[in-house]
């Protein structure tokens, strides 16, 4: 499968645990992305990587929240001091994109939903 | 800030009935894309619309945008069970400043009945 993968698929965790995510994009796309999607509403964009490089991060994003994409490959989103308002389910996408085009379609994981008690 | 609006919210319809989803977006769009999320999965994409009065098809489903790039529809022919699900549109909301920002509708939740 050359997809977006994501691990794990659940997690289940108390209150103020340390989890981390993982996603492997798919090979070869220079983007990473990461967003949180609760009941009923849309993705919210988090934040992205072109290769290595962490370009942007969402005011959503709190110092709880930290990710990284050391290698330019797969990434890893690690929430620190989990709150009952961090579940949600944490969607991860990848594109391929080029300097001077405006247009990103990306393509996403099955994504982790994240329960904390 | 910009902001996608779709409608309608939810939609029940029985087997067969053609159906049509809207999003209209706040500020002129790059790009708009469709996705489909089964509940409680990730997103598939479905197309990509970039051209004002551009208009493309993948087997039942036919997405427009208009001239003025500030509104899709999404409609479907002769739908199926399997077109349950929610549709999302997606915009690729770059501020003048060059701030990237991807964004998405609330989505629709459609239900089809056999």
């Amino acid at each position: 499968d050359t997809g977006v993968s994501q691990d794990p698929r659940h997690k289940i965790t108390k209150r103020g645990q340390n989890v981390t995510f993982r996603c492997d994009p798919i090979s070869e796309h220079n983007r990473l992305y990461w967003y949180r999607q609760t009941l009923g509403q849309g993705p919210e964009f988090l934040t992205y990587f072109q290769n290595e490089a962490q370009l942007e991060k969402s005011r959503l994003l709190s110092d709880r929240f930290s990710a990284e994409r050391p290698k330019g490959s797969f990434s890893t989103l690690e929430i620190q001091r989990t709150e009952q308002g961090d579940s949600a389910m944490y969607l991860c996408a990848s594109s391929s994109t080029t300097a001077g085009v405006l247009t990103d379609t990306q393509y996403f994981g099955p994504g982790t939903r994240l329960t904390v008690l | 800030s910009q902001e996608l609006e779709q409608s309608p919210q939810s939609l029940i319809v029985q087997e067969g009935k053609n159906l049509t989803i809207n999003c209209t977006s706040s500020k002129t769009l790059y790009g708009l894309y469709w996705y489909k999320q089964k509940y409680g999965e990730g997103l598939i994409f479905l197309m990509m619309l970039q051209k004002g009065g551009e208009e493309k098809s993948h087997e039942k489903i036919t997405a427009k945008l208009d001239e003025k790039k500030q509104q899709s529809s999404l409609h479907i022919t002769a739908s199926q069970p399997s077109h349950a699900g929610i549709y999302l549109c997606g915009a690729d909301g770059r501020t003048t400043s060059g701030t990237y920002k991807y964004i998405f509708g609330t989505g629709t939740r459609l239900k089809v009945l056999a």
